[in-house]
């Protein structure tokens, strides 16, 4: 059964303190590994996409790694308004869903 | 611009009541699909489509319904809506193993 981790579950960090996201995944068969932004009471927003391990992708403060286990989301001097849980989902391509979500990572940033 | 829009943000509804949640997408995409996603729980799939008229159970679809009779346009129906079904209500769309779009959510308070 595929499986998606991810860590910590809550993170509090203050404004300008670099840190990282974890996603663990056990999936047959990795066809794409997606990281979302979701603000509370509003859909998932997306991020990135990442199809192979060493594969890395940016925008603004953010940066998106994968291995061929886990991926990581690198938050780089972060504000106030990059508060909000991160989310990840794993896609094996088994049928037209094959998407696997992990419950999220809580981020805040405090001024 | 990808645009996934659902027809309402909030809802109330009485125990016993037929509800429609309905989710338009502008993007020709084939797949569609209903999430519920509840703290600690995360996204829950309940239904997915494929192709119009065409739907597929997800992990959670006791109590639920759904209708596409159009490709843009795909309906979950709630029979006869019961507290337990108090949720954010998430629609997405997605072609073929690509980024999967979501929209706005439904906040949907079963009383």
């Amino acid at each position: 059964e595929d499986q998606v981790t991810q860590s910590p579950e809550a993170l509090r960090l203050q404004e300008g303190e670099s840190s990282s996201l974890n996603c663990s995944y056990t999936v047959s068969g990795l066809r794409g590994l997606f990281w979302y932004r979701q603000d509370p009471g509003k859909g998932p927003e997306f991020l990135f996409t990442l199809y192979s391990a060493g594969e890395e992708k940016e925008k603004e403060r953010l940066k998106a790694t994968l291995t061929k286990k886990e991926s990581f989301l690198h938050i780089t001097a972060p504000k106030p308004e990059d508060s909000a849980t991160y989310l990840c989902a794993a896609y094996s391509g088994g049928g037209a869903d094959g998407l696997t979500f992990g419950k999220g990572t809580h981020l805040i940033i405090q001024p | 611009d990808v645009k996934v829009t659902q027809s309402s943000r909030y809802l109330v509804k009485r125990t016993g009541e037929k509800v429609f949640l309905e989710c338009v997408q502008d993007m020709d995409h084939e797949n569609m699909f209903w999430y519920r996603q509840d703290p600690g729980l995360g996204l829950r799939l309940i239904y997915f489509s494929y192709d119009v008229k065409m739907k597929e159970k997800g992990d959670i679809p006791e109590g639920y319904s759904v209708s596409r009779e159009k490709k843009e346009r795909f309906s979950l129906i709630l029979e006869s809506a019961s507290t337990n079904q108090t949720s954010m209500y998430l629609c997405a769309t997605r072609w073929g193993g690509k980024t999967q779009y979501f929209g706005p959510g439904t906040r949907l308070l079963v009383l």
